[in-house]
């Protein structure tokens, strides 16, 4: 358990609305990663964040931002939300196992339906 | 966008049987491959990091091997039970802290 909360676990929005998603840690990681689960496609990076105030695109950031302002919190938002933005929202942390070895963890995921 | 296939994308197999599935990656530029099983409605969790050619790990009936000069990895589970039925996911992993992923191997194992 890598003290992962996600918020909220699911929410159901109307296109064009506004939505945040909250991805807290309690280990101080400095890697966080918010990843989108669609069938046929696994888990594809949305964006990532190497410290504060330090973030990066992935492989599917269009229609997305992201902001850390502390450690701990990793926000993921949707400008205006579109039906194609229905998703599972995981974010992971990334940390160095006992093999030295980087892993991730994750979250418990949120669940986002747009209408 | 590197690309990291899974194959089969489904299966189904008997209690008891059997399987593997694979899991192919770009071999240049090797740093380290992992394998995640996820549960319906869970989240994923980490089964093994690999990292040297001819890694072989185990973790009770589960079990995988690494290629890095040809590029694939396969996960075995020897006699699947319905416990198994998961998705398996294998992670691609580069400097940097960045992670591909695959789009799984889904396990049903029948009773």
């Amino acid at each position: 358990d890598a003290g992962i909360t996600q918020s909220p676990r699911h929410k159901v929005t109307e296109t064009g609305t506004p939505v945040t998603l909250r991805c807290h840690q309690t280990e101080n990681h400095r890697y966080m990663y918010w990843y989108r689960q669609d069938p046929g496609h696994g888990l594809r990076l949305i964006h990532y964040s190497y410290g504060v105030k330090d973030t990066d695109k992935g492989e599917v950031s269009d229609g997305y931002s992201v902001s850390r302002s502390k450690t701990e919190d990793f926000l993921l938002t949707l400008e205006s939300a579109t039906s194609s933005q229905t998703s599972v929202y995981f974010c992971a942390i990334s940390k160095t196992t006992s093999g030295n070895h980087n892993e991730q963890f994750f979250g418990p995921g949120t669940r986002l339906t747009v209408l | 966008i590197l690309n990291v296939e899974q194959s089969p994308q489904s299966l189904h197999v008997q209690e008891g049987d059997s399987t593997n599935f694979t899991c192919s990656f770009p071999s240049s530029n090797f740093y380290a491959l992992h394998w995640y099983r996820w549960e319906t409605a869970k989240s994923p969790e980490a089964l093994f990091v690999m990292t040297l050619n001819g890694d072989e790990k185990k973790k009770g009936r589960i079990s995988a091997t690494l290629n890095t000069k040809e590029g694939y990895s396969y996960l075995y589970i020897k006699g699947s039970q319905p416990e198994d039925s998961a998705t398996y996911l294998c992670a691609f992993y580069l400097t940097g802290n960045q992670f591909y992923f695959g789009t799984g191997t889904s396990l049903t194992v029948i009773p």
